[in-house]
């Protein structure tokens, strides 16, 4: 089993809808969670940090169960811009900060 | 904020030659550099954590006499391409952290062409 799993898509979404992604994770331990966005070509950037009470940044919102040990990521009234691979994120839960990366979910947003 | 750079953004080399990535974190102190690569359609994948002053500590499967990195201060890390190959081509990433906190942030990355 994977350490991070994701739904690698594509998921083509009209522009202006709602989409959802899932992401599990096997290490119990892990503490820090995040999502982060890469364009075709490009390097990562970091979307969103996930906290224990879920978070919300504008169309942006993110959730964490820990007891079912998964991620969400909602994405409200989506842009033609969104179209993108959602990276999901998690730490290793020791001491030495790696981080480790889901292969990512391919969103394309149609207009 | 978090603004990290990596110069050069592409290089072309020919087999055999040796090729130099700079990665500076501009407006913070990095307490640790990571440096990943990517091939195309595939997930990143980390090659080696640096912590400044220390060596690197590489992942399995990575040849630290290839890949070889120096982390001189807090703001600047290197990796050195030795003795390239055309399976060495591809996409290289370095990422920065600051103390205390697990995100990291990723200069825009390098792309390698071996002839």
């Amino acid at each position: 089993r994977k350490e991070v799993e994701q739904d690698p898509g594509p998921f083509n979404v009209p522009e202006g809808a709602t989409v959802a992604f899932n992401c599990t994770y096997s290490n119990s331990a892990s503490q820090s969670f995040f999502w982060y966005r890469q364009d075709c070509r490009k390097e990562p950037k970091l979307l969103m940090s996930v906290y224990s009470s879920g978070n919300e940044d504008g169309r942006f919102t993110a959730q964490l169960n820990r007891a079912s040990q998964y991620i969400s990521l909602l994405i409200r009234d989506s842009k033609l811009s969104d179209s993108a691979t959602y990276l999901c994120v998690v730490n290793m839960g020791d001491s030495n900060y790696q981080l480790i990366w889901g292969a990512g979910t391919k969103l394309i947003i149609k207009p | 904020g978090a603004v990290v750079s990596q110069h050069p953004s592409w290089v072309i080399c020919k087999s055999g030659t040796s090729v130099k990535i700079e990665c500076r974190s501009l407006d913070f102190q990095a307490t640790t550099m990571f440096w990943y690569r990517q091939f195309p359609k595939q997930s990143l994948m980390l090659m080696a954590t640096s912590n400044e002053g220390s060596k690197a500590t590489y992942e399995q499967g990575v040849e630290k006499d290839k890949f070889l990195i120096n982390h001189a201060s807090l703001t600047l890390s290197t990796l050195t391409v030795t003795s390239a190959h055309p399976e060495d081509s591809s996409f290289y990433i370095c990422s920065a952290r600051v103390a205390a906190y697990y995100e990291q942030y990723f200069g825009p990355g390098t792309r390698l062409t071996v002839t």
